[in-house]
């Protein structure tokens, strides 16, 4: 069945390092979404890609859906001590909105 | 406009048993998705329904089942209960794309 990684499972980063999530799906997705989770909390949607090649920007957060549509990134500029919590991946396949999960990357900032 | 919002918050039952979760999506929402989420496994899609009707389904077993009502809430059941099934079950309301996270039920099973 599809499966969606993450790279990698654990960052820890000094506060104002950059930080670097990356998502892999066996197939070919229609979109994907980020989410984040704080500690003890519940994932809160970040932004959706769809088109192919597609960069988003949200203030200090870069998210990249890759040319194959099978991979996507997520970039943090300058972390600061609030970016703490988990970044999950979700993908879904043409024609249904059934997510499927990356693995997450926790991340942790030093400050 | 008021969050999702899922009850009980906590739940404690025995091997055995069975449970009903409940989830009621932000108002206008007809989409309510269900997630299982452990350490071990991570955030795995149960079930996902649109109108009362269920359009999706991840690879659980038939002891999970759920439902949805005409106001668009949402009820899952886990019968015969295991000790694997203790998890924060989360569901999530959407419209278009975006999905909105409850904050999630934590069953345990002993």
């Amino acid at each position: 069945g599809q499966q969606v990684m993450q790279i990698p499972q654990y960052q820890h980063v000094q506060e104002g390092e950059d930080f670097t999530t990356y998502c892999n799906s066996s197939t070919t997705l229609s979109n994907i979404q980020w989410y984040k989770q704080r500690p003890g909390g519940h994932p809160v949607f970040l932004i959706q890609l769809v088109k192919s090649g597609e960069v988003k920007k949200q203030k200090r957060l870069t998210f990249q859906f890759g040319e194959a549509k099978k991979n996507s990134s997520l970039h943090i500029t300058a972390t600061q001590t609030t970016d703490v919590g988990t970044y999950f991946c979700a993908g879904a396949t043409s024609g249904t909105y059934k997510y499927i999960f990356g693995t997450g990357t926790r991340l942790k900032v030093l400050a | 406009k008021a969050g999702v919002t899922q009850t009980p918050r906590y739940l404690i039952k025995t091997r055995g048993q069975q449970v009903t979760l409940s989830c009621s999506p932000i108002s206008g929402h007809r989409s309510v998705s269900w997630y299982q989420q452990t350490p071990g496994q991570g955030l795995q899609f149960l079930f996902e329904y649109f109108s009362e009707t269920q359009r999706n389904k991840g690879n659980f077993p038939g002891r999970f089942s759920g439902r949805q009502f005409s106001n668009s809430r949402s009820e899952m059941n886990v019968s015969t209960l295991e000790l694997g099934d203790s998890a924060l079950y989360l569901c999530a309301s959407r419209v278009g794309g975006e999905q909105y996270f409850g904050p999630g039920t934590r069953l345990t099973v002993t």
